[in-house]
């Protein structure tokens, strides 16, 4: 079955403490992505990877880092994580078919609150 | 400031009629379309993308795109009260989705 997981699903966590949520997927996906989702500002592209090794600041990338070391893990890592990075976190991958038929998948989402 | 923009809705229509969401972009180097479904408390799920202008058909969803307007849509015929949901419009400068910004999205109601 086509998958993508992140874990921990919820978190509350407290002003600096780092944390990491990790992103799976098993499509051999090259594309994954990370957006955070506001009422009202909805998804907001945080980073993106084409491949291995290879990643780019989305439009929020402020406050968080990413490494793609292998191709199916995206984490995503919050070094001093502030109480303006609540919010619901979803993880993607995706590829294109030539222009044919797209396939992207998000994952369930982690909602993560810092007090 | 790359935008989309999406009326917030919502969109209310009887069931068995057409449902038309509609979306504007501003970046004219965007290649890629992209329309997805997002119920409450569910993960976004992609149902159309489009790459060139004219209109492209799945089922019961159609998108339309004209890059001359900036503007893309999606006509849901035959609605059902399934398909009660926001929809979200992406636009990405490439293909396979690279940076990708997305609309607010527009929520509608299919009513029984």
């Amino acid at each position: 079955e086509a998958q993508v997981t992140q874990n921990p699903r919820y978190l509350i966590t407290v002003t600096g403490k780092k944390l990491t949520v990790t992103c799976s997927q098993n499509m051999n996906h090259e594309y994954m992505s990370w957006y955070r989702q506001d009422p009202g500002l909805g998804l907001r592209q945080i980073y993106y990877s084409m491949n291995v090794e290879v990643t780019d600041k989305g439009d929020v990338p402020e406050g968080y880092k990413v490494s793609r070391k292998e191709k199916r893990n995206f984490p995503l890592i919050l070094e001093s994580p502030s109480p303006n990075q609540t919010s619901l976190y979803f993880c993607a991958s995706s590829f294109s078919h030539l222009r044919g038929r797209e396939s992207s998948y998000f994952g369930p989402g982690t909602r993560l609150t810092v007090t | 400031q790359k935008e989309v923009e999406q009326n917030s809705g919502p969109l209310s229509v009887p069931e068995g009629a057409i449902a038309s969401l509609n979306c504007t972009y501003s970046d004219r180097g965007s290649q890629s379309f992209f329309w997805y479904r997002q119920y409450s408390g569910k993960s976004p799920e992609l149902i159309m993308s489009i790459y060139s202008n004219g209109d492209k058909e799945d089922g019961r969803f159609t998108a339309q795109l004209n890059k001359a307007s900036q503007y893309v849509s999606l006509l849901i015929r035959d609605s059902q009260p399934s398909d009660s949901a926001t929809y979200l419009c992406a636009v990405s400068l490439n293909t396979g989705g690279f940076k990708t910004i997305f609309g607010a999205g527009t929520r509608l109601f299919v009513k029984a």
